[in-house]
C-alpha cells in the first residue's frame, strides 16, 4: 500500500544551524506532498505543501522541493531557532478523498 | 479561514464511563472527516473515515462498536469512546475536507487541535 517513510529522529541542533528532514513516499502515482508541524500539546498544523513535480513549497524559512525522480519531498530550514522545536511530519495525499498518510514523525530539539 | 475545532479539548474520565468528543468545521462543510489517534511521542494512526449522512468506514483493528463515530451534519462529527479504559488513554484528533475543494488539487486536510483523554 501507499506509505512515506521519514528520517528517525529525535534531531537535536544548535540554533542558527542547517536543518534536513528526510521523507520519501511511494510512487504511486502522482500525489499531493505535505508538510505538518505539530507543537508541543498541540493538533498539526499545515507549514508547506507541493501539488505537482519540481514544486516548492515554502513557509516560515522551511522549503520542501517535490521530487519526482527520487519520490522525495525532504524539509529544509538555512537557520533553524528554539521556536522550530516540534515533531514534523510528512504526509502525501494520493487520491481524491482519501485520508492523508503519515510518516513516524520526526521530533526537532533546537537548543540555545 | 478553514477552522476545524474539537470540543474538549482535555477529559479524564473513570474507567467504564463513555465519553464523547465533538469535531466541528466552523467555516466550511465537510463531507468527510477523518479521526486519528496518536500515542506519546507516536505518529497519528488513522481510526476512521466518517462521511456525513452514512456509516463511518474504519480502519483495521479498530472496534467500531468501542469507538462510535457519527456524522450528522456537514459541520459536525462526533467521536465516542463507550466503556473506557485505561488503554484508550490517547491524543486523538480529527481532521476534515472543504466539500468545495474536492475537486482542486491541493485538497488540503485541516485538522482540529485534538482531544486528549485520560481514563483513570
Amino acid at each position: 500500500g501507499n506509505s512515506v517513510t521519514q528520517m528517525e529522529g529525535p534531531v537535536t541542533l544548535s540554533e542558527e544551524a542547517f536543518l534536513t528532514i528526510n521523507c520519501t513516499y511511494t510512487a504511486t502515482g502522482y500525489p499531493s506532498l505535505f508538510w505538518y508541524v505539530q507543537y508541543p500539546g498541540e493538533g498539526l498544523q499545515l507549514l508547506l505543501k507541493a501539488t505537482k513535480a519540481d514544486d516548492k513549497g515554502s513557509n516560515k524559512g522551511f522549503e520542501a522541493t517535490y521530487r519526482k525522480e527520487t519520490t522525495s519531498f525532504h524539509l529544509e530550514k538555512g537557520s533553524v531557532q528554539v521556536s522550530d522545536s516540534a515533531v514534523y511530519f510528512c504526509a502525501p495525499l494520493y487520491s481524491g478523498n482519501t485520508p492523508l498518510v503519515f510518516g513516524k514523525g520526526t521530533r526537532l530539539s533546537v537548543i540555545a | 479561514g478553514a477552522v476545524v475545532s474539537q470540543h474538549p479539548s482535555r477529559v479524564i474520565c473513570k474507567s467504564g464511563t463513555s465519553v464523547k468528543i465533538e469535531c466541528r468545521s466552523l467555516d466550511f462543510q465537510a463531507t468527510t472527516m477523518f479521526w486519528y489517534r496518536q500515542f506519546p511521542k507516536k505518529s497519528l494512526m488513522l481510526m476512521a473515515t466518517s462521511n456525513e449522512g452514512s456509516k463511518a468506514t474504519y480502519e483495521q483493528g479498530v472496534e467500531k462498536d468501542k469507538f462510535l463515530i457519527n456524522h450528522a451534519s456537514l459541520t459536525l462529527s462526533t467521536l465516542t469512546v463507550t466503556s473506557a479504559h485505561p488503554e484508550d488513554s490517547s491524543f486523538y484528533i480529527c481532521s476534515a475536507r472543504d466539500l468545495w475543494e474536492l475537486a482542486s488539487s491541493y485538497n488540503e486536510q485541516f485538522f482540529g487541535p485534538g482531544t486528549r483523554l485520560t481514563v483513570l
